[in-house]
């Protein structure tokens, strides 16, 4: 079975752009969870989506925002960039809302 | 919020011998307590969980095991190998119905020197 798929894998976008993220979870997942993680640092929550509903949200400014799809696979959208948002974006997902994560390879974005 | 300290940030074993890693959490509601393992540049791995109902769980050379009382949870890796090497996270969460918000530790990166 595929893993959690994640695109694009590298971005590099400019201060004050938007950046849309993508993801598709593990056939058979219903609940996708979005993290940040910023180099030497551990995953910091930041949104996650369980049948298509938000389920939770993390200490982040209303600059990011997310949705989940009918198929289950779910964007993550990031407005107005700053060079802050420079980071690694990781994507997971699980069976179901408590069951556990499994991660993609993440979106490496980096803003100049 | 839940907040998760983890030690140390770096590790040097030589191989064949244990490697401990040692988290504490502040949330006594937490109840799920993984571990994950990140290469560089690669993804972080579910190496081994625990909930709270249980203190010790064992998979191969892996055991990690949890105080409730003291709020802290350790990894523990015997015989280690020069593939063990890589920065290990642990996380604590309160599983509820519909969801499970991971915090993480700071991570510690393990080095196991042939």
């Amino acid at each position: 079975d595929a893993g959690v798929t994640q695109s694009p894998t590298h971005l590099i976008k400019t201060r004050g752009q938007h950046v849309t993220l993508r993801c598709s979870p593990i056939s058979g997942h219903k609940s996708v969870s979005w993290y940040q993680q910023v180099l030497g640092q551990g995953p910091q929550f930041i949104f996650q989506y369980y049948e298509k509903e938000e389920r939770g949200r993390g200490n982040f400014p209303d600059r990011f925002s997310a949705r989940q799809f009918p198929n289950y696979s779910s964007e993550l959208n990031v407005n107005a960039l700053l060079l802050g948002d420079s980071a690694l974006y990781l994507c997971a997902s699980s069976q179901q809302g408590n069951s556990p994560l499994h991660f993609g390879n993440g979106t490496r974005l980096t803003v100049t | 919020g839940e907040n998760v300290e983890q030690h140390p940030s770096t590790l040097s074993v030589q191989e064949g011998d244990s490697a401990v890693i040692k988290c504490t959490y502040s949330d006594s509601a937490s109840n799920y307590f993984p571990w994950y393992k990140q290469e560089l540049g690669k993804r972080p791995q579910l190496i081994i969980d625990i909930r709270s109902n249980v203190g010790e769980k064992k998979d191969q050379r892996i055991a990690v095991t949890l105080n409730k009382t003291a709020k802290h949870f350790s990894l523990h890796i015997t015989e280690t190998q020069p593939e063990d090497s890589a920065v290990y996270f642990c996380a604590a969460s309160t599983i509820k119905a519909a969801g499970n918000k991971l915090t993480f530790g700071g991570g510690t990166r393990v080095l196991v020197k042939p």
